[in-house]
């Protein structure tokens, strides 16, 4: 079974600057879909960058980015230039390409980690 | 175009009782998945739904239902409340199923059972 581990419950960056949020995750499938989600408080959970597995380069949107080892099965997400609005919960989710032969939509979550932001 | 919409937001029920769940997609998204997210055990997936079949289930108990209907609202139900059951109940559609196409996510439903 697959697994998505994230180690940092929280995470804490000043206005302006760049913080990393850090993703392993566990499968023994060649080719999967890793995404970082954000949940702001009290808001719906939104895609901020998904990584196909069988991509070397890695997936850049606008200030988010990530690094994708897929070998360390490593992802993580780098917010650049950090905003207030970014203050939220980042979930990182693995997503399979196929389920016994079918296609899925099934998301596998990480634990999350709590980015302040402050002023 | 309207997101997905969850009924209700909020809902307090009793050790025991059953509770349903509705779910609209986005309009002409064929595809709904339900997630349960608490505290304790985060988002863990519960099923998923396209064209009215259940295509994939998650490790929950048969209190634990759904279904989809034709015009691809969904609902789910559980049955024999139990105190574990809060959790904020939260589904997502699709266009199709498979990685190509993004879910958007409903604001979610909080469950309290006392």
């Amino acid at each position: 079974a697959q697994t998505v581990t994230q180690s940092q419950p929280e995470m804490s960056v000043q206005e302006a600057e760049t913080v990393t949020l850090s993703c392993t995750y566990d499968t023994s499938e060649s080719d999967y879909y890793l995404f970082w989600y954000k949940q702001p408080p009290s808001r719906q959970m939104i895609l901020v960058i998904r990584q196909e597995a069988y991509k070397q380069q890695n997936a850049t949107e606008n200030r988010f980015s990530v690094n994708f080892q897929k070998a360390a099965k490593s992802f993580s997400l780098k917010i650049s230039d950090s905003q207030l609005g970014d203050a939220a919960m980042y979930f990182c989710a693995y997503r399979s390409v196929n389920n016994y032969g079918g296609a899925t939509n099934k998301l596998i979550f990480g634990t999350g980690t709590l980015l302040a932001v402050q002023p | 175009k309207a997101g997905v919409t969850q009924t209700p937001r909020y809902l307090i029920k009793t050790r025991g009782q059953q509770v349903t769940l509705s779910c609209s997609p986005i309009s002409g998204h064929r595809s709904v998945s339900w997630y349960q997210q608490t505290p304790g055990q985060g988002l863990q997936f519960l099923f998923e739904y396209f064209s009215e079949t259940q295509r994939n289930k998650g490790n929950f108990p048969g209190r634990f239902s759904g279904r989809q209907f034709s015009n691809s609202r969904s609902e789910m139900n559980v049955s024999t409340l139990e105190l574990g059951d809060s959790a904020l109940y939260l589904c997502a559609s699709s266009l199709w199923q498979g990685v190509s196409y993004e879910q958007y996510f409903g604001p979610g439903t909080r469950l309290t059972v006392t």
